[in-house]
């Protein structure tokens, strides 16, 4: 049974331009959000994904934005992106039923390094 | 949510034993006690969670004070792999704005062989 997954692992990219980082939930989880976390810091919630809309919201500029698909994988993308967006970005995947409610499986990152 | 409080880092020895304080002083009556652990290069991972009483599984035991103001991670004997950053959540499951996770800064556990 697969787990979380994100790609790509690593990537680069110069001011001002939109990245896409993607994620797909382990298997039987419904619910998909997204964490941004600096070096040294504890991961920042993004947003979350549930039915395809965005359910909850951190405190993030609206150049953050996300989707979800039918199969309940999901992408986040970032505009004009700025120094301070290089971060590892972390997806977690959840389900709002069953016994596995309120956990969340996390993967591995993507790292995304900004010039 | 409610704030939690952690030492910022620990150390232990291999194959000893760890306790991982929490402080959560204000924490509400519907608030879950959840820890997560992060290795290096790695996502978090969920390890534990309770409500009042002590919870045991494969990876730790934890323990909640009575008044649930503050709680303790139990790692019965640790191994150099148990060396990552530890964080203690709040979590109400009757959240109705979601289920986020608010992170704190976590404790950062080294194990020495």
């Amino acid at each position: 049974d697969a787990g979380v997954t994100q790609s790509p692992t690593h990537l680069i990219k110069t001011r001002g331009q939109q990245v896409t980082l993607r994620c797909s939930p382990k298997s039987g989880h419904d619910t998909v959000s997204w964490y941004q976390q600096a070096l040294g810091q504890g991961p920042q919630f993004i947003f979350q994904y549930y039915e395809e809309e965005e359910r909850q919201r951190g405190n993030f500029p609206d150049r953050f934005s996300g989707h979800q698909f039918p199969n309940y994988s999901s992408e986040l993308n970032v505009n004009a992106l700025l120094l301070g967006d290089s971060a590892l970005y972390l997806c977690a995947s959840s389900s709002k039923t069953g016994r596995f409610t309120d956990t969340q499986y996390f993967g591995p990152g993507t790292r995304l390094t900004v010039l | 949510d409610a704030k939690t409080t952690q030492p910022n880092s620990m150390e232990s020895n291999e194959e000893e034993p760890v306790h991982l304080p929490c402080n959560h002083s204000t924490i509400s009556g519907t608030d879950y006690i959840h820890w997560y652990r992060q290795l290096p290069s790695q996502g978090p991972e969920y390890v534990i969670h309770g409500l009042t009483s002590n919870v045991n599984n494969r990876m730790a035991s934890l323990a909640i004070a009575e008044d649930r103001k503050s709680s303790t991670l139990i790692l019965h004997r640790a191994t150099l792999r148990d060396a990552a950053v530890y964080y203690c959540i709040l979590r109400d499951p009757l959240n109705q704005a979601g289920t986020a996770l608010i992170f704190g800064k976590g404790t950062t556990l080294s194990v020495s062989s």
